[in-house]
């Protein structure tokens, strides 16, 4: 059974607009929760992260908003740009083995599309 | 700082042989994680190390294997290639491996098990 579920395989968007990617978790436990954005042939980049004790945080044109009592996540991007296309990852952590957070639980990601 | 590295990029085996890849991580990382990516399955977390101990272990059968050196660097090992080991070998990075730490990843190894 999925932990973490990105229910919108694609999201395409017009260029300046506001891009909105969800993300929703099944376990309580999940502490920490990251976005990843990731181009064919390469490994993901870290965009931002959020803490369970935080429900929002930002960076940049990045916005990520945690809503633990729905165990929902989502990532706004504002404004949109081209160079945005790209498939998105939500990752959660729940602490694993000893407090490590090696073990990173990834939704299969949305493919954003930003269109000029 | 330099990003992490893996190598090689690109590999083609056949079925029964077995592949090492390799992952330098950031410098000062500690923790190396290694993941799968396939179509089917997305990202799946294989194993970690930090200071040479596997401290967690995903759902893999154990024809994968890992280890690392003292120097953080990672190798993973698949015996025994099965066609379904076909994927993007992703290892990922971080200072401590703590619950806050962002994990960085490389770009990857692609394996082709014909």
């Amino acid at each position: 059974d999925q932990q973490v579920k990105q229910n919108s395989p694609s999201l395409s968007v017009q260029e300046g607009r506001i891009s909105i990617l969800n993300c929703d978790y099944t376990n309580s436990m999940f502490d920490y929760f990251l976005w990843y954005k990731k181009y064919p042939a390469e490994g993901p980049t870290f965009l931002i992260s959020i803490s369970s004790i935080k429900d929002k945080n930002e960076d940049g044109r990045f916005t990520v908003f945690l809503n633990k009592s729905a165990k929902h996540l989502s990532l706004h991007i504002v404004p949109s740009q081209p160079g945005d296309s790209a498939v998105y990852f939500c990752a959660a952590s729940d602490g694993g083995y000893g407090g490590s957070q090696g073990n990173l639980i990834f939704g299969k990601g949305t493919k954003l599309s930003v269109k000029p | 700082k330099a990003g992490v590295t893996q190598t090689p990029r690109y590999l083609i085996k056949t079925r029964g042989q077995q592949v090492t890849l390799s992952c330098s991580p950031i410098s000062g990382h500690r923790s190396v994680s290694w993941y799968q990516q396939t179509p089917g399955q997305g990202l799946q977390f294989l194993f970690e190390y930090f200071s040479e101990t596997q401290r967690n272990k995903g759902n893999f059968p154990g024809r994968f294997s890992g280890r690392q050196f003292s120097n953080s660097r990672s190798e993973m090992n698949v015996s025994t290639l099965e066609l379904g080991d076909s994927a993007l070998y992703l290892c990922a990075s971080s200072p401590r491996g703590s619950d806050t730490d962002t994990q960085y990843f490389g770009p990857g190894t692609r394996l082709t098990v014909l």
